[in-house]
């Protein structure tokens, strides 16, 4: 069936640029996101692109995708200690409902 | 304002009590959907509509029912047959096939007890 995967935990420096890599395996997704979620909060849209597009810059976050090796990433610029949060992955499948990675704990030391 | 609510916030229940989450939206949205957050398990999709009086099981749908009689309202029950009840729930809605994003309520913390 239908997968997203994410590594767990990530830690950066502060002022450092984050990189968090997910894969997926329905090759026929057309809408690809990155969502945040704070501490017992719901989850909040970063951003999202669509399949046929390789790249996506908006202020500190560049989204790549790589649709041959169903691959996408996110690279958060300048790493605050606001970006201390979850960050999930997930794909818009071809049966109509949106898939979610495990999400990547993303911790950033002083 | 547009948005998603998902009421209470926090749930206690006794366990073999079935309990009946909310969730609202005033964006138009034809699609719903419930997932279920544990910890180091992301989210997983309970329950999904796309239209009114339609809904299909999701990954995990063992133990809970919804229904969906208006296009503004997607209830979850949580019933006494689901054997691990204490999560955290999250509803959302978008548009239909082709969407471009997903809206999330806050979220619904229940522990039964």
């Amino acid at each position: 069936g239908e997968d997203v995967e994410q590594s767990l935990f990530l830690s950066v420096r502060e002022g450092d640029s984050s990189v968090i890599n997910c894969t997926y395996t329905d090759s026929s997704s057309t809408y690809l996101y990155w969502y945040k979620q704070e501490p017992g909060a719901g989850l909040q849209l970063l951003t999202y692109i669509f399949s046929n597009m390789d790249m996506k810059q908006d202020q500190r976050l560049t989204v790549l995708l790589n649709k041959k090796d169903k691959h996408l990433s996110l690279r958060i610029a300048d790493t605050q200690t606001g970006d201390s949060a979850i960050y999930f992955c997930a794909v818009y499948s071809s049966a109509s409902k949106i898939i979610f990675g495990s999400g990547t704990r993303l911790s950033i030391r002083p | 304002d547009g948005g998603i609510t998902q009421s209470p916030k926090y749930l206690f229940r006794k366990e073999g009590q079935n309990v009946t989450l909310s969730c609202e939206q005033n964006l138009n949205h034809d699609a719903m959907y419930w997932y279920r957050q544990d910890p180091g398990q992301g989210l997983r999709l309970i329950y999904y509509s796309q239209i009114v009086n339609d809904f299909q099981k999701g990954d995990i749908a063992e133990g809970y029912s919804v229904s969906r009689e208006k296009k503004e309202s997607f209830p979850l029950t949580v019933t006494s047959a689901q054997k691990n009840p204490t999560a955290f729930y999250l509803c959302a809605s978008s548009w239909d096939r082709g969407n471009t994003e997903a809206f999330f309520g806050q979220g619904t913390r229940l522990t039964v007890v």
